[in-house]
């Protein structure tokens, strides 16, 4: 069984504020890791696909880093804004040996304060 | 069409009924999961099908089966549930096979309530 864990499970921040949270996963036959935006009432919205040891993706105000040897991931939202308040799921994926599809964290549950 | 429906968005049912959850996607992918959430927990993969053909059953039971009847359409039938199996079922798609770099897209889910 593959456990992928996040922290914190929930977070306020306040408008303009920068935050980051954390996401542990298996490393053993990883093979990608996947972070997701689910916002209330909508579908989740893929935000990175990251499989590289050292990886680095960005997308707006949104970055995530990987490193694949200890196992952990980080999200940064920089200058956060109201419309960033979603739960953000991590998911790694791991090739052979039992669950082979995606595995999800709980999530952190963000919420941005004006 | 870059999206993944899922009808109904809500549903109750008796144990002793047989219902059917849809899920239909147009963007030719081509892997189709179905992941079960309840509250406080994350998504928990329950099938994987990759080129219409089921490739996953996470252990499953046998009151829920699923059936992908062309490479657009995925369906769980459900018979006999109980009340524990109340959860939000979500489906996805991707693009090419299970382990291709792609992120899921995920359809907005289905809200079911067994009484």
């Amino acid at each position: 069984i593959l456990n992928v864990e996040q922290s914190p499970q929930s977070l306020h921040v306040q408008e303009g504020d920068s935050t980051n949270f954390t996401c542990s996963f298996p490393s053993s036959n990883f093979y990608a890791l996947h972070w997701y935006r689910w916002e209330t009432a909508k579908s989740p919205e893929a935000l990175f696909v990251m499989t590289l040891n050292g990886d680095e993706k960005k997308k707006g105000r949104i970055s995530a880093t990987l490193n694949t040897k200890e196992g952990y991931s980080y999200l940064y939202i920089k200058g956060s804004q109201p419309e960033d308040s979603a739960t953000y799921l991590c998911a790694s994926l791991n090739s052979g040996g039992g669950a082979d599809g995606l595995t999800f964290g709980k999530g952190t549950h963000l919420i941005i304060q004006p | 069409d870059t999206e993944v429906t899922q009808t109904p968005k809500h549903l109750v049912m008796g144990m002793t009924n047989k219902k059917s959850l849809k899920c239909e996607q147009h963007m030719g992918h081509r892997a189709m999961y179905w992941y079960k959430q309840k509250a406080k927990k994350p998504p928990e993969l329950m099938f994987v099908y990759s080129y219409e053909k089921l490739s996953i059953n996470e252990s499953v039971p046998s009151r829920f089966s699923p059936e992908c009847p062309n490479s657009s359409l995925l369906n769980l039938h459900l018979h006999a549930l109980q009340p524990e199996d109340s959860a939000l079922y979500l489906c996805a798609s991707s693009q090419g096979e299970v382990y291709a770099n792609y992120g899921y897209t995920f359809g907005s889910g289905t809200r079911l309530t067994v009484v």
